[in-house]
């Protein structure tokens, strides 16, 4: 059973430019959140998908955005780059249904902003 | 807004050297409350996830405790393998999933 994959694991890009980040969710589950981690910090809440809409977001510009899949998978898109954005960008997937659930994490995608 | 702090920032233990980590939160109605271990350029690991005062879960050297205010990661004679940074997360009892994540304790255990 695959657990929560994401694509690509670096990435490296300069100011201004646009980036695209996937997640494909653990098998059975239906919900993907983003995180970004700066270095030596916690995961950042960015926005979570369920059913196809953002149902929830945190302190993150309209620079972010997203979308879901029929099949549950996740893209984040990132417009105009800083170089603060330069973080571990972290996808996390969870059964709604399970109203006692738990996040599982993929291994991130670094992006380095130059 | 729901709140994750975590002490200490760093801990630096002796292989065998019990001790534990200390996680405080402010939260509008606790969903859970979660801990995972995150290696150097990795996702975090699902640990433990505690619903209620009072309740504790246990994973071979790992144990972790929550009262209203606060829970406790107490590991008991760490090995290097246990070397990580352990994050600690709550939800709230809104619709949502938000996870709120605190900065973490860096771990470094000795030979």
């Amino acid at each position: 059973d695959a657990g929560v994959t994401q694509s690509p694991t670096h990435l490296i890009k300069t100011r201004g430019q646009q980036v695209t980040l996937r997640c494909s969710p653990k098998s059975g589950h239906d919900t993907v959140s983003w995180y970004q981690q700066a270095l030596g910090q916690g995961p950042q809440f960015i926005f979570q998908y369920y059913e196809e809409e953002e149902r929830q977001r945190g302190n993150f510009p309209d620079r972010f955005s997203g979308h879901q899949f029929p099949n549950y998978s996740s893209e984040l898109n990132v417009n105009a780059l800083l170089l603060g954005d330069s973080a571990l960008y972290l996808c996390a997937s969870s059964y709604r249904g399970l109203a006692k659930n738990i996040q599982y994490f993929g291994a991130g995608t670094r992006l380095s902003v130059l | 807004e729901d709140q994750v702090t975590q002490s200490p920032e760093a801990l630096r233990l002796q292989e065998g050297e019990s001790s534990s980590l200390n996680c405080s939160y402010t939260v509008s109605g606790l969903r859970g409350l979660f801990w995972y271990r995150q290696d150097p350029g990795k996702g975090p690991e699902f640990l433990f996830t505690l619903y209620s005062a009072g309740e504790e879960k246990e994973k071979e050297r790992l144990k972790a405790t929550l009262t209203k205010k606060e829970s406790f990661l107490h590991i008991t004679a760490p090995k290097p393998e246990d070397s990580a940074t352990y994050l600690c997360a709550v939800t709230n009892s809104g619709g949502y999933q938000k996870v709120t994540f605190g900065t973490g304790t860096k771990l470094q255990v000795i030979p």
